[in-house]
């Protein structure tokens, strides 16, 4: 069964970086790209970027560009995001999924990075 | 860039059918999504490629699309189906997801 495994929950002060990763399981790591999606607190979803594990490629969301990397680690079937420039509004619980038919089909269990001073 | 507006919630009694839109500009261009998310937990995927349901999803979760409106109906509702429900596309390069509807089972 195909699972996505996320690190764990973050604390993180305003100006530093945050690393999550996110371990796949139960199909093919190269043929599905990632993607990654947060959600602060009592607010909707909103997509970031993906990998594509595959060939490496990647593509950000505008509002991230800059401050965003999304990798990917085929050798242990895990991809990473890493936030930069923290700020007290990237508290949220962010989501990696895999890119099925036209669809996020599996999602992570979410990790939750919290930026205070 | 593409703004996918939902209502922010509704209610329904059990049994009774409830019908999620989601309506924006070109919307018919590319498949709609539609996601289940119950509170503390991560989505999950309840109709794809606009109408389709994923092994495991219930019948009475059905999706449809006319014109620059999709809809996700929920037909003999359940109170386990209490949640936030998102719809998702894709447009200029990027996936968009509407901001939810709170739907309350009461």
């Amino acid at each position: 069964q195909v699972q996505l495994l996320q690190s764990g929950a973050e604390v993180k002060k305003p100006g530093a970086s945050v690393k999550i990763s996110c371990k796949a399981s139960g199909y093919t790591f190269n043929s599905y790209t990632i993607q990654w999606v947060r959600q602060a607190p009592g607010q909707g979803l909103e997509w970031m970027g993906w990998v594509n594990p595959g060939n490496t490629k990647t593509r950000y969301s505008q509002k991230f560009q800059g401050r965003v990397t999304i990798s990917g680690d085929t050798s242990a079937s895990t991809a990473y995001m890493e936030l930069s420039g923290l700020r007290s509004e990237d508290t949220a619980v962010y989501f990696c999924a895999r890119l099925g038919s036209s669809c996020f089909d599996f999602w992570g269990q979410g990790t939750l990075v919290t930026v205070s001073s | 860039s593409l703004e996918l507006t939902q209502s922010p919630s509704m209610s329904v009694s059990p049994g009774q059918t409830a019908t999620i839109t989601c309506s924006g500009d070109k919307l018919g261009n590319y498949f709609t999504s539609w996601y289940q998310q119950r509170p503390g937990q991560s989505p999950i995927l309840v109709v794809y490629q606009d109408s389709k349901r994923p092994s495991g999803i219930p019948e009475r979760f059905s999706g449809s699309t006319s014109g620059d409106t999709a809809s996700l109906t929920i037909s003999g509702t359940q109170a386990m189906d209490e949640a936030d429900y998102y719809c998702q596309t894709w447009d200029n390069s990027a996936w968009v997801f509407g901001a939810g509807t709170k739907l309350t089972v009461l």
